[in-house]
Formats: structure tokens, sequence, C-alpha cells
């Protein structure tokens, strides 16, 4: 059984269009995460959810709105996409540890907006 | 902010050569993972360490975390071709205020060539 799980692998849209992503983990983790990987292949955090709470929101367009109905779903919503969103989005989870708990990643979707 | 920076950022080596990716910091991290990532696939955890001069061996990896937990380094020897791949390293925060947070390194891509 796949533990971290996105849908869809590929993206592809028009600049201007609201897209959705979604992910579901069968860890019985209850923190998850989302990442945004550019061309560079630099990792970077976008939001974490513990327990469905909104934990981290680094500074993310408002365009971006994620949404976790229930703690193993973490969804996200982009807005009036642009060309810069292009990346790949990496959807992770874990269990709640002060020190950093070892994190578990979807296979990832990549988003190209044209 | 803490941050991670990784070196080298690209490596190319033969078969059956030895080399070391380091990962340094100004700040001290309550634990500090590895992880590998694959073309199309999310990072997946190597190794953590958590205390300060701990050396961990995973088969012909080893991991080091600096004496002061603010630096790390994986070493490999006689790399194989399946070595192949971004490697990554990710900082688990200190206090509770860090939450469940990892500041991930830039990645280094490591080509090893038959």
């Amino acid at each position: 059984d796949t533990a971290v799980s996105q849908t869809p692998k590929y993206l592809v849209t028009q600049m201007g269009n609201d897209k959705s992503i979604k992910c579901e983990q069968n860890l019985g983790h209850d923190t998850m995460y989302w990442y945004k990987q550019d061309s560079k292949k630099f990792l970077k955090i976008m939001f974490s959810y513990n327990n469905k709470e909104l934990i981290i929101n680094e500074t993310v367009p408002n365009r971006f709105s994620p949404k976790s109905p229930d703690k193993a779903h973490l969804n996200l919503h982009i807005n009036s996409l642009e060309l810069g969103d292009s990346a790949v989005y990496f959807c992770a989870s874990s269990k709640w540890e002060v020190a950093g708990g070892v994190q578990f990643f979807g296979p990832g979707t990549r988003l190209t907006v044209l | 902010t803490q941050l991670l920076e990784q070196s080298p950022q690209f490596l190319s080596i033969q078969e059956g050569e030895n080399l070391t990716v380091y990962c340094n910091s100004s700040s001290v991290f309550s634990s500090l993972q590895w992880y590998r990532q694959e073309p199309g696939e999310g990072p997946v955890l190597l190794v953590t360490v958590v205390t300060g001069g701990e050396v961990k061996k995973l088969k012909r990896l080893t991991f080091q975390f600096g004496d002061a937990r603010k630096d790390s380094s994986l070493h490999i020897t006689a790399a194989q071709t399946g070595d192949t791949g971004l490697y990554l390293c990710a900082g688990g925060g200190v206090g509770e205020t860090s939450g469940s947070r990892l500041t991930f390194g830039e990645g280094t891509q490591l080509t090893v060539n038959p």
C-alpha cells in the first residue's frame, strides 16, 4: 500500500486557471506538509498542518490555499495560476515531534503552467 | 531563520571512487536527517542522527553529526551507479516553537558513472 499518495502526478494548465492537488496518507501521522521543489531542486516548505490545524504558513501567495478535511488528507488549491508556479509539489507526513520527525514524501505532482 | 548549506552542489565521479558531501550551518539543530531523491520520486529517508559527534553506518554510507550539532557529512565508499541521486540534508529545529519543521539543504546531485 502506498504510504503517501498524491493526485495527479502531472498537471498541465493555462495561466489564470484554478487547480487542486490532493494528498492522502495512510501512516496514521498527525502532521502533513506541502513543499515546492523548483528547477534547482531546492525543497521549500509551504504549509504544515497538525491535527487539521495550520501551524506553518511560509511566505506563500494567498492564491495558494491548503485544506485539511481530516488528519489523513491535505489538499492544495491554487487560484489564478502563474508561470512561476511551475514546479514539483510534494506532500509529506510525519508524527509531530519537537525535534523534527522523519517525513515521508509522496511521489510529487509536476505542475506546468503554460 | 535557520539555513543549511550543502556542498558540493554537483558531483560526478567514476564507479569505485569515494566521496563526501557536507552540510553546514551556523545554527544548532536538534537532529539531522539525510534523504535521497531519485528522478520522478519524493525524497526517502536514509538516516537520522541526533547526538553531537554521532556516527552511523549504512553499508557503504557513513553519516556523521558534528559535535556542536551544526554540521553533518555523508561519506560514500566505493560508489556504485545505484548511488546516483539527489542527496538532501535536513535539520530539525530546536525548541517548542519549531514544531515538527525540517530545514532542508539545497541538495547535492551525485552522478556515478560506470
